[in-house]
């Protein structure tokens, strides 16, 4: 039974370009969440989706930030336009429910930096 | 706001002693902690949970203790080895039930 699979596991990017961060659910799991983690600290929260549906995106930057969970395939995790400061680990996770009551499985996670 | 917070940054033990590590929480209305251990260059790993009706939760080698009058979570590793070397962190559902809020870690540092 395959955990989170994030790709690509390094991501290194130029200012002003696109990143794009995938994520595949653990099977059976319909509920992903994305955390962004920078050097020393703890992970702060994104966004919760289910498939096609974003549930709460209250810790997702106002601009060039988006993030997608269609029917099929992967979520996508959007960084338009990328500055210095977005240089941080992305990580994905995902729950069969809500995590009101539920362990979520983290996957390794994507470092971008952005050069 | 909403937030979760660990006492020590850092905790240095010695093999086969027992280790401590603990976090203070804010949202008194939280109904579910997780203890999570992450290795350097990797992501979470899930530790053991407990929800609000329970005040302690026994795992291998590991305790979770709460404490809902100070709002207090504390992990309790027991023979502490080696491979327990990693940022340790406290997590707890947000309000809306939606999203793990993370305290900043404790680094655990374990020595032979």
């Amino acid at each position: 039974n395959a955990g989170v699979m994030q790709n690509p596991r390094h991501l290194v990017r130029r200012r002003g370009q696109e990143a794009r961060l995938r994520c595949s659910p653990m099977k059976g799991h319909s509920h992903v969440y994305w955390y962004r983690q920078l050097p020393e600290e703890g992970l702060k929260f994104m966004v919760y989706l289910q498939k096609e549906n974003i549930i709460d995106e209250s810790g997702m930057p106002k601009e060039r930030f988006s993030a997608e969970f269609p029917k099929e395939g992967p979520s996508i995790l959007r960084i338009q336009q990328v500055v210095r400061g977005d240089s941080a680990a992305y990580f994905c996770a995902s729950s069969p429910r809500t995590t009101m009551n539920t362990e979520a499985f983290f996957g390794q996670g994507t470092r971008l930096t952005v050069v | 706001g909403e937030s979760v917070g660990l006492h020590l940054p850092t905790l240095s033990v010695q093999e086969g002693d027992n280790s401590i590590i603990n976090c203070a929480y804010s949202n008194s209305a939280s109904d579910y902690f997780i203890w999570y251990k992450q290795e350097s260059g990797k992501g979470p790993q899930f530790i053991i949970d407990i929800r609000s009706n329970m005040d302690k939760r026994q795992g291998q080698r590991v305790t979770v203790l709460l404490n809902k009058t100070v709002k207090h979570l504390s992990l309790q590793i027991a023979a502490t080895q080696p491979g327990d070397s990693a940022v340790y962190f406290c997590a707890e559902n947000n309000q809306a039930g939606t999203a793990l809020i993370f305290g900043k870690g404790t680094t655990l540092s374990v020595s032979s």
